[in-house]
C-alpha cells in the first residue's frame, strides 16, 4: 500500500524550531518529487516546498524562505522539514504529498499524508 | 503569482442533483497544469483530476474536468452522499503553484 506518514509535529513557542518528518513506503521514493502543503485551521491549502528526487532542486515560497528547510533521505526514504524563526501564522496542519508527472506531462499531487499539526503560540 | 478565484463559495443541493464547480485563474494556465482535489472534514485532501480533465486512479466518472486558459470547470453529474466536501482547484503553471479558496458542496 502506498502510504505517507508525517510525524513530529506539536506545541512550539514563536520564535521556536520543530523538524516535521515524513516516512514513505508502497513505492520507490527515490523517483518521486516531494512536497509539504500546509493548511491553517478553517482555511485553504497552501504549498510549501517542493524537492526534486536527488535533492538538487529545492523550491520555496516566499513566506518560509531562509526560514524553512526541505530535505530528503533516499536510503531511509524519508521527508524531512526543518522549520526556525516560527511565526503564529505557521499554525498549520502540514502535509507531506508526493508529485507525480504523468505521461502527458500532466502533474498532480496525488498521494497525501494524514498530516501532523504545528502550533505557534507562547 | 496565478490567482485562481473559485465559485460559488458554497453549493446547496440535494443528492442526484448535479453540482458545477467554477475556478478562474487570474492569467492563463496550461491545461496540463490545473487539477481539482476533493477534502472531508478531518481528512487529507484527494486528487480527483489532473490535467485539468484526466481522472485520477479510482475517481467514479461521475466527476468531470474541463476548461482551458483561465476558466476551468469541475462537474458532478449525479451527486451521492459522500460527494458532499470542500472542492479545490490548483495550479502548476506558475511560481508560486496556488490553490483556490474552495467550494464547498453541502446537502440541501
Amino acid at each position: 500500500e502506498v502510504q505517507l506518514v508525517e510525524s513530529g509535529g506539536g506545541l512550539v513557542q514563536p520564535g521556536g524550531s520543530l523538524r516535521l518528518s515524513c516516512a514513505a513506503s508502497g513505492f520507490t521514493f527515490s523517483s518521486y518529487w516531494m512536497t509539504w502543503v500546509r493548511q491553517a485551521p478553517g482555511k485553504g491549502l497552501e504549498w510549501v516546498a517542493n524537492i526534486k528526487q536527488d535533492g538538487s532542486e529545492k523550491y520555496y515560497v516566499d513566506s518560509v524562505k531562509g526560514r524553512f528547510t526541505i530535505s530528503r533521505d533516499n536510503v531511509e526514504n524519508s521527508l524531512y522539514l526543518q522549520m526556525n524563526s516560527l511565526r503564529a501564522e505557521d499554525t498549520a496542519v502540514y502535509y507531506c504529498v508526493r508529485l507525480t508527472y504523468y505521461y502527458d506531462s500532466s502533474v498532480a499531487f496525488d498521494i497525501w499524508g494524514q498530516g501532523t499539526m504545528v502550533t505557534v503560540s507562547s | 503569482e496565478i490567482v485562481l478565484t473559485q465559485s460559488p463559495g458554497t453549493l446547496s443541493l440535494s443528492p442526484g442533483e448535479r453540482a458545477t464547480l467554477s475556478c478562474r485563474a487570474s492569467q492563463s494556465v496550461s491545461s496540463s497544469y490545473l487539477a481539482w482535489y476533493q477534502q472531508k472534514p478531518g481528512q487529507a485532501p484527494r486528487l480527483l483530476i489532473y490535467g485539468a480533465s484526466s481522472r485520477a486512479t479510482g475517481i467514479p466518472d461521475r466527476f468531470t474536468g474541463s476548461g482551458s486558459g483561465t476558466d476551468f470547470t469541475l462537474t458532478i453529474s449525479r451527486l451521492e452522499p459522500e460527494d458532499f466536501a470542500v472542492y479545490y482547484c490548483q495550479q502548476y503553471s506558475g511560481s508560486p503553484w496556488t490553490f483556490g479558496q474552495g467550494t464547498k458542496v453541502e446537502i440541501k
